[in-house]
């Protein structure tokens, strides 16, 4: 099993649906949790942490289910400007100098 | 603030040939590391820092070197390049952990190809 893992897409959905992406770890005991944009040829940027209690950034929402080792990326009324791949990312040996454990990316299309 | 800023953007090199690939902050952040992706894969870890002078073996070190003489700079090293190093390279650098708080910073990427 990898340790971070997320469905590769593609997610193809139509302007102002809402889309909803998880991301599985495979330690318990992993902390730290975040969703990177990545745009074509371009690096990662931090799109939001996520925390325990779960977290929304405008038509973002990012849920951490620790019993289910899963985060989830909510995204609502998609913009053809959300296209983009998703990563998750996590530190899933706390203390080790904060590296992070990427996924390797959802792709989202959004259409007209 | 520049933030993370890589060079050279693109490079070819020849199999066999060698090259180091540049990356500095300003943001005094203790945490300096190097990713390879390739197409439709994740980010792997190459090598990483934690502060002047200390650096680590991450995921995917064999091929390359990294030294860190400042806080600023953290250069990659490949040493007799190989078909199977042609990637693009992320550097990126985190703050001094808080709280589980360490989000990093990533540069604008190196992409390599070797022939």
């Amino acid at each position: 099993r990898k340790e971070v893992e997320q469905d590769p897409g593609p997610f193809n959905v139509p302007e102002g649906a809402t889309v909803a992406f998880n991301c599985t770890y495979s330690n318990s005991a992993s902390q730290s949790f975040f969703w990177y944009r990545q745009d074509c040829r371009k690096e990662p940027k931090l799109l939001m942490s996520v925390y325990s209690s779960g977290n929304e950034d405008g038509r973002f929402t990012a849920q951490l289910n620790r019993a289910s080792q899963y985060i989830s990326l909510l995204i609502r009324d998609s913009k053809l400007s959300d296209s983009a791949t998703y990563l998750c990312a996590v530190n899933i040996r706390p203390g080790t100098a904060s590296k992070l454990t990427f996924g390797t990316g959802t792709r989202l299309q959004v259409t007209l | 603030n520049a933030g993370v800023t890589q060079t050279p953007k693109f490079r070819i090199l020849k199999i066999g040939q060698s090259m180091t690939l540049q990356c500095t902050q300003d943001m005094n952040h203790n945490y300096m590391y190097w990713y390879r992706q390739d197409p439709g894969m994740g980010l792997k870890l190459i090598y990483y820092s934690v502060g002047a002078g200390i650096t680590d073996k991450g995921e995917v070190p064999n091929g390359y070197n990294v030294s860190r003489s400042t806080t600023e700079d953290f250069p990659l090293r490949l040493e007799l390049a190989a078909p199977s190093q042609t990637s693009v390279y992320f550097c990126a650098s985190s703050p001094p952990r808080r709280a589980g708080d360490n989000e990093q910073f990533f540069g604008p990427g190196t992409r390599l190809t070797v022939l």
